[in-house]
């Protein structure tokens, strides 16, 4: 069985553009939910998606959006972007999005660098 | 690798020693947790979980040791390895089900 698939793995823009991450979660998993990893802020919650609706979401400014599709791959946006957007974005998923049951599964992520 | 910069709190440990590693929790709410490990160039690996109505819970090499009194968590992995070396997380569920909270993570560095 695949793991959770993000894409591009690394990717490097400058202020003000924007950028789309994907993430293909595991087969038969209908909640992905988004993490940004910092070194100064560490591992925080971005947003949730399960049957293509956002059922949850972090303390995060509008630029950062996200949508997922009828066939549970998710996307995520930053549009104009900051030099503070650094960091490595965490796809996560699970069956049903309930996390007291531990079933959540990571992606390897995507370091975006912005100068 | 991932770790460059990060401004963790660091345990060095023998291989073949026991490691404890500790967590203060905030939420005195939450009722489920989870610890995940993480090595240079991966996402978060899930290792243990417990919940509110336990106080230790065992796994093979792991045991997650709860004190809600202090709201505390502790990992402690027996017989660590040099594989063991990684980046070590605590996760609380606290509100919502569907978003966890993690806490700033411990470098674990096993030397041979």
């Amino acid at each position: 069985k695949a793991g959770v698939t993000q894409t591009p793995r690394y990717l490097i823009k400058t202020r003000g553009q924007q950028v789309t991450l994907s993430c293909s979660p595991i087969s038969g998993h209908r909640s992905v939910s988004w993490y940004q990893q910092t070194p100064g802020q560490g591992l925080q919650f971005l947003f949730e998606y399960f049957s293509e609706t956002q059922r949850n979401k972090g303390n995060f400014p509008g630029r950062f959006s996200g949508r997922q599709f009828s066939n549970s791959r998710s996307e995520m946006n930053v549009s104009t972007l900051e030099l503070g957007d650094s960091a490595l974005y965490l796809c996560a998923s699970s069956t049903s999005g309930r996390m007291n049951t531990g079933e959540l599964f990571f992606g390897e992520g995507s370091r975006l660098t912005v100068l | 690798g991932e770790n460059v910069g990060l401004h963790l709190p660091t345990l060095s440990v023998q291989e073949g020693d026991n490691s404890i590693i500790n967590c203060a929790y905030s939420n005195s709410a939450s009722d489920y947790f989870i610890w995940y490990k993480q090595e240079s160039g991966k996402g978060p690996q899930f290792i243990i979980d417990i919940r509110s109505n336990m106080d230790k819970r065992q796994g093979q090499r792991v045991t997650v040791l709860l004190n809600k009194t202090v709201k505390h968590l502790s990992l402690q992995i027996a017989a660590t390895q040099p594989g063991d070396s990684a980046v070590y997380f605590c996760a609380e569920i606290g509100g919502s089900n569907y978003k966890l909270t993690f806490g700033k993570g411990t470098l674990l560095t096993v030397n041979p």
